[in-house]
């Protein structure tokens, strides 16, 4: 089956800083990516959608200028926490999708963010 | 609001019992799928069953579906340690109106040896 990898798969920065998490889809091409926050014992809740060459769509509540999303290759979509803060802890994983809406999507492992 | 709930929130059950986890869902659904979690881990998509399917089999996996009653069902058979997970229902996207799967809350499974 296709395959996700996330990069890193944990990381832990001081308040104030930014992270970087990369998303990639390794053995076919993601025409939409998707980036997931889940809390402790919560349930998947969607940030952002993103399609490559185009402004990610963020879902009520995300901040774009705080979470940054760079979908620039069919391969690639970046999740930059930005100025970042305790509360933005938590387990991001992404997602992505070859296709429109009927194309399965497939999962990475998740990245889990330690902000200290 | 989210398109799937599932019940119980948790259950804890003993090796070799069988398990049984509920989902509802609110809008009509093209199909509906189940997926599963370890602690801190990403999902494993376990099984996707059709609008007009009623039931569906993989391994010690049973799926039911009703559409009448929005809601659907797995049922883990002989459940073993290596069983102890997150499970979430998610609906596609269509008739939700999302542009993406839409997970329930999830449903954590403890099997002690």
């Amino acid at each position: 089956g296709a395959v996700v990898s996330q990069h890193p798969s944990r990381v832990i920065c001081k308040s104030g800083t930014s992270v970087k998490i990369e998303c990639r889809s390794l053995d076919f091409q993601a025409t939409t990516m998707f980036w997931y926050r889940q809390f402790p014992k919560q349930s998947l809740m969607l940030m952002a959608t993103s399609n490559e060459g185009s402004k990610a769509t963020y879902e009520q509540g995300v901040e774009k200028d705080k979470f940054l999303i760079n979908h620039a290759s069919l391969t690639l979509s970046t999740l930059t926490v930005t100025s970042a803060h305790p509360e933005d802890s938590s387990f991001y994983i992404c997602s992505a999708r070859e296709g429109g809406p009927t194309y399965e999507q497939y999962f990475g492992p998740g990245t889990r963010l330690t902000v200290t | 609001s989210q398109q799937g709930e599932e019940d119980p929130q948790a259950l804890s059950i003993q090796e070799g019992e069988n398990a049984t986890m509920n989902c509802s869902y609110k809008t009509s659904i093209n199909n509906l799928q189940w997926y599963r979690q370890n602690s801190g881990r990403g999902l494993v998509h376990l099984i996707l069953i059709r609008s007009n399917e009623r039931e569906k089999h993989s391994g010690r996996l049973r799926v039911t579906l009703d559409t009448s009653k929005k809601s659907s069902s797995l049922l883990i058979t002989a459940s073993r340690a290596a069983d102890t997970a997150s499970y979430f229902c998610a609906t596609p996207p269509g008739d939700s109106g999302y542009s993406t799967l839409t997970f329930g809350k999830g449903t954590m499974l403890l099997v002690s040896p």
